[in-house]
C-alpha cells in the first residue's frame, strides 16, 4: 500500500515567491496533519484536518500561511509570500479516526523548503 | 498542559552495546496516549510503537523494548544490541483527550540523537 505521498520533495524558492507543498494522505485515512520540523523549533503541528474539516489551526504561523483540503485524498499548504524564515521540512501525516486517540500517525517523507 | 521531555539531546555508543533512550511526560489526563518515532538520516518519520495509559506491560519486538511506568510518567526505550541502522532520531510524543472534541494532537519531545559506531 502505498504510504502518505508528498510532491514536491525539495522546493527553492526566492523571498516573495509562492509556494505550495501537497499531500495525499493514506487511503481511508480521515484525518489529516501538516507539521514543520526545524533544528531551533523542532517538530511543530502547523494544522489538523478531520474529515476534510479543519479542526485545530493554531500552530500555523500567520496569514501567509494557508492549507485546504478539498476531499479527501488531498490537501495543500501555500505559503504566499514566502521568507527566509519559512526554510524547513514539511511533514503531512495521516490517520485513521485520530479523535478517538488509539491510532498512530503515519508521516510522509517531507518536503524541504528552502527560501533564498 | 501537555510536555514531553526527552532530556538525552545525544547519545553516542558502540555497536553491540544497549542504549536506554529517556522519555519523561507531563499530563494530567488520566487517559492518554504514548508513542515513539524514529526518524533516520533519510529524513523520514517511522512510528515504532503506542502504548495507552491503561497498559503498563512492558513491550518487547526484536531488540527494542520499551518501559512503561506510569508512578515515574516515563516511556523509555531500549535498544538492545545496538547496530549502525539504528542511527537515528528518536522522537517520543503524547496525545490525550480534549474534552468533547476527541484527542489532542501529538505532543513531541525534543528528540534523541542516536549515533551508532561500528
Amino acid at each position: 500500500d502505498a504510504g502518505v505521498i508528498q510532491s514536491p520533495r525539495h522546493e527553492v524558492t526566492e523571498m516573495g515567491q509562492e509556494v505550495t507543498l501537497r499531500c495525499k494522505p493514506i487511503s481511508g485515512h480521515n484525518s489529516l496533519f501538516w507539521y514543520r520540523q526545524t533544528m531551533m523549533r523542532g517538530l511543530e503541528l502547523l494544522i489538523y484536518f478531520n474529515n476534510n474539516v479543519p479542526i485545530d489551526d493554531s500552530g500555523m504561523p500567520e496569514d501567509r500561511f494557508s492549507a485546504k483540503m478539498p476531499n479527501a485524498s488531498f490537501s495543500t499548504l501555500k505559503i504566499q509570500p514566502s521568507e527566509p524564515r519559512d526554510s524547513a521540512v514539511y511533514f503531512c501525516a495521516s490517520s485513521l479516526y485520530w479523535d478517538r486517540g488509539h491510532n498512530e500517525q503515519f508521516f510522509g517523507p517531507g518536503t524541504r523548503l528552502t527560501v533564498l | 498542559a501537555q510536555k514531553v521531555t526527552q532530556a538525552q539531546t545525544e547519545i553516542s555508543v558502540v555497536e553491540k552495546e544497549d542504549v536506554t533512550l529517556d522519555c519523561v511526560y507531563e499530563t494530567r489526563d488520566t487517559t492518554y496516549y504514548l508513542f515513539w518515532y524514529k526518524q533516520p538520516p533519510s529524513g523520514e518519520l517511522v512510528f515504532l510503537i503506542r502504548r495507552n495509559s491503561f497498559d503498563e506491560q512492558n513491550e518487547i519486538s526484536g531488540r527494542y523494548s520499551w518501559n512503561f511506568q506510569k508512578s515515574t510518567s516515563s516511556f523509555n526505550f531500549t535498544i538492545t544490541a545496538s547496530q549502525v541502522v539504528d542511527s537515528a532520531v528518536y522522537f517520543c510524543a503524547l496525545s490525550a483527550p480534549r474534552g468533547n472534541s476527541g484527542y489532542s494532537t501529538l505532543t513531541f519531545g525534543k528528540g534523541t540523537m542516536l549515533l551508532v559506531s561500528p
